[in-house]
């Protein structure tokens, strides 16, 4: 059974770097099948995607973050990441990371969520 | 990016009772929608993909229709376990867009 895992500070000072890592157990990240993504949720709101990607390392973000976001993959590790830059209070949320397949396009996994909050 | 708008926001129903959730996108999505069910501190879980294909183990009185920008998700006969807050995604086009949530409450 694939699972995800979210790990990371809880807490993060404004205008610092937010760093979180998912760890993939149950199932290699090195297949062309799926691409592995970030995912986050502000308290009482919706899902917001940040970015995704593929085992190649190719990246895709969404446009509104892009100037912000890093993600990168470690194969050897089954891991990847997510590292967020001059982060403010409305960075505050749940972050997920998912697994979406490349030709059904569904986020069918997901890790449990990682509260961070941005505060001094 | 495509925007995703359900409705209602929330409503309340009774175990038993047959409940249904909109979802319209900005622009022709095709039947790329998916609808997940989240609990309070969990993670989303899929139930609905391609508008109408029910997710591995996901009950049969869930199911999906629709297609283009308009959808809906029903519950045929709801359980206890199906209160919650539902949430519909395009997988059209990149960014993948999320709607606001539909939050069906014990009545």
């Amino acid at each position: 059974q694939l699972q995800l895992q979210e790990s990371g500070p809880g807490l993060v000072k404004p205008s610092e770097t937010l760093s979180l890592t998912c760890t993939v157990s149950g199932g290699s990240i090195n297949s062309s099948s799926y691409y592995w993504g970030w995912i986050r949720q502000p308290p009482g709101k919706g899902l917001e995607w940040i970015g995704s990607i593929y085992y190649s390392g190719s990246t895709y973000y969404k446009t509104s973050l892009k100037s912000r976001v890093t993600i990168s993959v470690d194969t050897s590790k089954n891991q990847f990441s997510l590292k967020l830059s001059s982060v403010t209070a409305a960075d505050t949320a749940v972050y997920y990371c998912a697994r979406r397949g490349r030709v059904i396009r569904i986020f069918d996994y997901w890790g449990q969520g990682s509260l961070v909050t941005v505060s001094s | 990016d495509i925007q995703m708008t359900q409705s209602p926001s929330s409503l309340s129903a009774s175990v038993g009772d047959r409940v249904t959730i909109t979802c319209r996108a900005s622009q022709s999505i095709s039947s790329y929608l998916n609808w997940f069910q989240q609990k309070p501190g969990k993670a989303p879980k899929l139930l609905i993909y391609g508008s109408s294909s029910l997710q591995s183990g996901v009950p049969s009185r869930f199911s999906g229709s629709g297609s283009g920008t308009d959808f809906t998700l029903t519950i045929s006969s709801l359980q206890p376990e199906d209160f919650a807050t539902y949430c519909c995604q395009q997988s059209y086009i990149s960014p993948w867009t999320f709607g606001q949530g539909t939050k069906v409450e014990i009545k």
